[in-house]
């Protein structure tokens, strides 16, 4: 069975950048899956920030990014602040309408 | 400004049914593919089905594969999701979403289901 993976949690520094990555167990990741990106604050719904591997939803900062980095999707935070602090899910499309999640990363900011 | 408001849930038995919610506002439901995504307590996110929008094809995860139904009524603006046979592990909170390019757009806020006796 085919899973998703991410890093269980991360740290960065204020003002720092930071690449999460997504990948699958078996296989790589490219745009063919879609990748997508989701932000979680604890006790607040999930708010979507990537699509389509590199497209940011509306009102998202610039200094969100998604793209392929060698077999995984990523998502870089550039200048990192304390409102990042945040639960990060990737999805992919798998076909046949099926989506996967991966298990998301913790992300401290400090 | 879009809105997606989850409704129906509650404290079911095992085995029990209930019906979930979703609805939309702000956008155009009847062009809208719609989802449903769910989180049990402390746990991730998992997608559940996918319906597009006029309702001819729907897709689920094996999980709830032949219990769970989505449907939607595009008249009134309303994602459903019929809930039979439910089992401990169905416990989770219950989001809708609708659909941008194979991905997650906008969210509702979710609505809780307690399986237990």
């Amino acid at each position: 069975q085919t899973v998703v993976t991410q890093e269980p949690s991360f740290s960065v520094s204020p003002g720092g950048t930071v690449t999460l990555t997504c990948g699958l167990s078996s296989g790589s990741v490219s745009t063919s899956y879609y990748p997508s990106w989701n932000q979680q604050t604890p006790g607040q719904a999930p708010r979507t920030l990537i699509y389509n591997t590199n497209s940011r939803s509306s009102g998202v900062p610039d200094r969100f990014s998604g793209s392929i980095l060698g077999n995984k999707a990523a998502l870089t935070i550039t200048g990192a602040q304390a409102d990042d602090e945040s639960d990060y899910y990737c999805v992919l499309y798998m076909g046949n309408g099926i989506w996967l999640f991966g298990g998301g990363t913790k992300l401290t900011v400090l | 400004e879009v809105q997606l408001v989850e409704s129906g849930g509650g404290l079911v038995q095992p085995g029990g049914s209930l019906r979930l919610s979703c609805s939309a506002s702000g956008f155009t439901f009847s062009r809208s593919r719609m989802h449903w995504v769910r989180q049990a307590p402390g746990k991730g996110l998992v997608w559940v089905s996918r319906i597009n929008n006029d309702g001819s094809t729907i897709t689920y995860a094996d999980s709830v594969k032949g219990r769970f139904t989505i449907s939607r009524d595009n008249a009134n603006n309303i994602l459903h999701l019929q809930m039979n046979s439910l089992r401990a592990e169905d416990t989770a909170l219950y989001y809708c979403a609708s659909d941008n390019s194979h991905a997650f757009d906008s969210w509702g806020q979710g609505t809780l289901v307690t399986v237990s006796s």
